[in-house]
């Protein structure tokens, strides 16, 4: 079965820590993104790459950067954490232009205190 | 600019009534427009899916959606609604441009409630 993983679930972190959420994707997808989700705003682009080490920023991407060194991982980082961070984080991967849709991961709960 | 508005927070129906959750949208050039379902403390599920074709689109358990490109809308629909189907519901909408980024730009929600 094809799938989206992301690293942990659930994660309490402390405000001003480096914070990294991992994903990976088993279906050799070109492009991967990450999203977060808050009630009542839907799911907001942070970053997407389309490739191995491209990256574009996306509609909210100030306070996070990502990584891709491998096609099938792509790494989210929360440079300094700050509780307006506290959010839903899904990664998300796509064949080619990504018409087909996405498939996405469970999820990542960060919690920042 | 993309957008996409869902105007309902919430959608209550009784089990066994069609459901529609409704869906408009705003877009350059003919749009790819997707929905997805999440479940509690899950990631979003693809549902179904427009691209070209027929405007009414059958997805998965039971699902599906009319396009209608002069109203810019791409409603979901169920003829009849089960407990289990109670969950989030999200439009999404891809510029159908063959150039260009592959930004998908999602709507807010719907949280669709069923009752028994």
């Amino acid at each position: 079965d094809v799938k989206v993983t992301q690293s942990s679930r659930y994660l309490v972190k402390r405000t001003g820590e480096k914070v990294f959420l991992e994903c990976v994707q088993d279906m050799d997808h070109e492009n991967m993104f990450w999203y977060r989700q808050d009630p009542g705003l839907g799911l907001r682009l942070i970053y997407f790459s389309y490739d191995v080490k491209m990256k574009e920023k996306g509609d909210i991407p100030e306070g996070y950067s990502v990584s891709r060194e491998k096609k099938e991982r792509f790494s989210l980082i929360l440079e300094s954490a700050s509780t307006n961070q506290t959010s839903m984080y899904l990664c998300a991967s796509s064949l080619g232009r990504a018409i087909y849709g996405y498939t996405f991961g469970s999820g990542t709960r960060l919690t920042v205190v | 600019a993309q957008s996409v508005a869902q105007p309902e927070d919430q959608v209550n129906v009784a089990e066994g009534n069609p459901l529609t959750v409704k869906c408009t949208y705003s877009v350059s050039g003919n749009p790819y427009l997707f929905w997805y379902v999440q479940y509690p403390n899950r990631g979003l599920q693809f549902l179904l899916k427009y691209i070209t074709g027929d405007n009414l689109v059958k997805g998965s358990y039971g699902f599906e959606a009319e396009f209608n490109k002069s109203q810019t809308s791409f409603h979901l629909k169920k003829p009849s609604a089960l407990v289990s189907d109670s969950a989030l519901y999200f439009c999404a909408v891809r510029d159908g441009r063959l150039t260009g980024g592959f930004k998908t730009i999602f709507g807010a929600g719907t949280r669709l409630f069923v009752k028994a």
